[in-house]
């Protein structure tokens, strides 16, 4: 049973507009969780992340939202860019020193129409 | 600028051969782990190195073998291909503090008929 669960495969906005992605954890252990950009032909990169101590966390067009008591967790694109088009991955950890075993979602394919 | 390098990029073998899969990394991290991508399946974590000499299973480590051969360089073994392991392959690594920030290598695909 998959603990962390993207119900959308894809997503598609227009240019400028804001992208909206989500995610759903039900592992109520997960205490940290990140996003993951993936182009074709490339690895996963790191995008953002937010402790469960936090609620909001912010990087220039990108902001992720967690909601703990819906275990629930968003990522915000404004402006979107047709650079932003990827597979986006959101992940969940439990912060411990015996590595970054982290659970991923099964993505969502956003593309952003010019 | 090479950071985590994966060998094969992809490989096409017939059920019951064996491969094995490199990756080494050049940013003197000391975590390194092995993902499969499947569709709709995300990334699950087959084995991870914590450190060098050490290894542990993750999620799906069945039909796999792993060796931490030093600080650089970590492998993933099947010994006996199955169909059921097809899939894209991902190495990657992480430098103590940066929490979750995993740096992944372009993949390897392989195919097992």
């Amino acid at each position: 049973d998959q603990q962390v669960k993207q119900n959308s495969p894809s997503l598609s906005v227009q240019e400028g507009r804001i992208s909206i992605l989500n995610c759903d954890y039900t592992n109520s252990m997960f205490d940290y969780f990140l996003w993951y950009k993936k182009y074709p032909a490339e690895g996963p990169t790191f995008l953002i992340s937010i402790s469960s101590i936090k609620d909001k966390n912010e990087d220039g067009r990108f902001t992720v939202f967690l909601n703990k008591s819906a275990k629930h967790l968003s990522l915000h694109i404004v402006p979107s860019q047709p650079g932003d088009s990827a597979v986006y991955f959101c992940a969940a950890t439990r912060f411990n020193n015996a590595g970054n075993m982290l659970t991923f979602g099964g993505g969502t394919r956003l593309m952003v129409k010019p | 600028n090479a950071g985590v390098t994966q060998t094969p990029k992809f490989q096409v073998l017939k059920t019951g051969q064996s491969m094995t899969l490199q990756c080494a990394q050049d940013m003197n991290h000391n975590s390194m782990y092995w993902y499969r991508q499947d569709p709709g399946m995300g990334l699950r974590l087959i084995y991870y190195s914590a450190s060098e000499g050490t290894t542990d299973k993750g999620e799906v480590p069945n039909g796999y073998n792993v060796s931490r051969l030093n600080k650089r360089e970590f492998s993933l073994r099947l010994e006996s291909a199955a169909p059921s392991q097809t899939s894209v392959y991902f190495c990657a690594s992480d430098r103590q503090g940066a929490f979750g920030e995993l740096f992944f290598g372009e993949g390897s695909r392989l195919t097992v008929l």
